[in-house]
């Protein structure tokens, strides 16, 4: 089926790891967004894409990075995990800023 | 700076019932408006959105919602509640070019057989 598509689903690092988290597009959507979940606070963007090869920074991009070098993935950072990023992470495109987003299903990451 | 606020955190309703979720938002300009629902260990669906026009918006679900600019507030209404719409509900609210969305926390939906 044609929309967002997250890996991995889950897993679980040793602080101090790095990994990177996938997110892939297949409906030529320009805009490209990484956020996370945590419970009672909604979900807080970490960084963003407004297109091929550009990022920015979201409200929370402290620990971590991104790249957009293809228009349909976009790749999340942790360059040495911390406890404080166990958290739900969810990717999501859209073609325009009034359009509406589209989801991943999200990765659930343990930091231990 | 743009923010949302959901003032309920959890809401009970009996099945049938009518529904009501509040969003208020702070933001300058006209923003645009989502409504978004999440099942458990799912990720998020857009119900329904504004962003100019009529002030009374449907979606998906049988969903509604009205934008009211001199009260900042994007309710979500539902005349009559069905068990599978037990969920969690986000509000948003979006500005300028770049489609960033500010969430508001949510608010987890119960419904009572």
């Amino acid at each position: 089926n044609a929309g967002v598509t997250q890996t991995p689903k889950f897993r679980v690092l040793k602080t101090g790891q790095s990994m990177t988290l996938l997110c892939a597009q297949d409906m030529n959507h320009e805009y490209m967004y990484w956020y996370r979940q945590d419970p009672g606070m909604g979900l807080r963007l970490i960084h963003y894409s407004v297109g091929e090869g550009t990022t920015a920074k979201g409200e929370v991009p402290d620990g971590y990075n991104v790249s957009r070098l293809k228009k349909q993935n976009f790749l999340l950072g942790l360059e040495s995990a911390a406890p404080s990023q166990t958290s739900v992470y969810f990717c999501a495109s859209t073609r325009t800023e009034t359009y509406g987003y589209t989801f991943g299903s999200g990765t659930r990451l343990t930091v231990v | 700076a743009q923010s949302v606020t959901q003032p309920d955190i959890h809401i009970t309703v009996s099945e049938g019932a009518s529904l009501e979720l509040r969003c208020n938002y702070s933001y300058g300009a006209t923003p645009y408006l989502f409504w978004y629902v999440q099942s458990p260990g799912q990720g998020l669906q857009l119900l329904l959105k504004y962003f100019s026009g009529d002030t009374l918006v449907q979606g998906i679900k049988g969903f509604e919602a009205e934008f009211k600019r001199s009260q900042s507030s994007f309710n979500l209404r539902k005349p009559s509640v069905h068990w599978s719409d037990a969920a969690e509900y986000f509000c948003a609210v979006g500005a300028g070019n770049t489609g960033k969305l500010i969430f508001g926390q949510g608010t987890t939906l119960q419904v009572k057989p």
